[in-house]
């Protein structure tokens, strides 16, 4: 079984949407927790990152990381058609800093 | 702002032959991880260095190995390739204790 969960979706909503992402994890061990969005057959882009519980803010998106309950989320406020991608959760620290991702969750937004 | 290089973008190759990558980090990043991403997978960590040390090591076939070099780009060679070798490889670099990873383009390797 996957340390990190990630529904794969695919999810759909029309463009201004909020859109919500979420992981769950099982190993307490991780530290770093961060999202990338992948365009198909593209690098993963490094969306945000952050090493404690909370909420981390930029522009549209902003992290929310609860490690009690081992669940990480991403918010897409005023989503566009361009943010239309695949979002993938990645968590690492329990043995150096190789990165653990979720499955990544398909994400379509419509005009 | 520069960016991870990768090369080649593409590569095919046929079973039993063996195959290059290269990887150019961000200037002043001395970390680099390599990841293979198979169709419709999540990125699996294959191995990651740090001035020219192997750091960590994780689902590396033993055909695989991978070095890193005094200008910090890092060559991942494969060897006996099979056809599930095919998949996107990427290569990641960072600065020394920092957690975040950019990721370059990958190259898509084929095997026939």
């Amino acid at each position: 079984q996957k340390e990190v969960e990630q529904d794969p979706g695919p999810l759909s909503v029309p463009e201004g949407a909020i859109v919500s992402l979420n992981c769950t994890y099982s190993n307490s061990a991780f530290q770093y927790f961060m999202w990338y969005r992948q365009y198909s057959r593209k690098g993963p882009e490094l969306l945000m990152y952050t090493y404690s519980s909370g909420n981390k803010e930029d522009g549209r998106f902003t992290a929310q990381v609860d490690k009690s309950s081992k669940y990480i989320s991403l918010f897409i406020r005023d989503s566009q058609p361009s943010d239309s991608a695949t979002y993938l959760c990645a968590m690492s620290g329990s043995s150096g800093y190789a990165l653990n991702f979720g499955k990544g969750t398909s994400l379509l937004v419509t005009p | 702002a520069a960016g991870v290089i990768q090369s080649p973008r593409h590569l095919i190759k046929e079973k039993r032959e063996t195959a290059t990558l290269k990887c150019y980090p961000i200037p002043r990043h001395d970390t680099v991880y390599w990841y293979q991403q198979g169709p419709g997978q999540d990125p699996q960590f294959l191995i990651s260095f740090y001035e020219k040390m192997q750091s960590d090591k994780g689902s590396i076939p033993d055909r695989f190995s991978a070095q890193q070099f005094s200008d910090y780009h890092s060559e991942l060679n494969m060897s006996s390739l099979e056809l599930g070798d095919s998949a996107l490889y990427f290569c990641a670099s960072s600065r020394l204790a920092a957690y975040e990873q950019y990721f370059g383009p990958g190259t898509r390797l084929t095997v026939t």
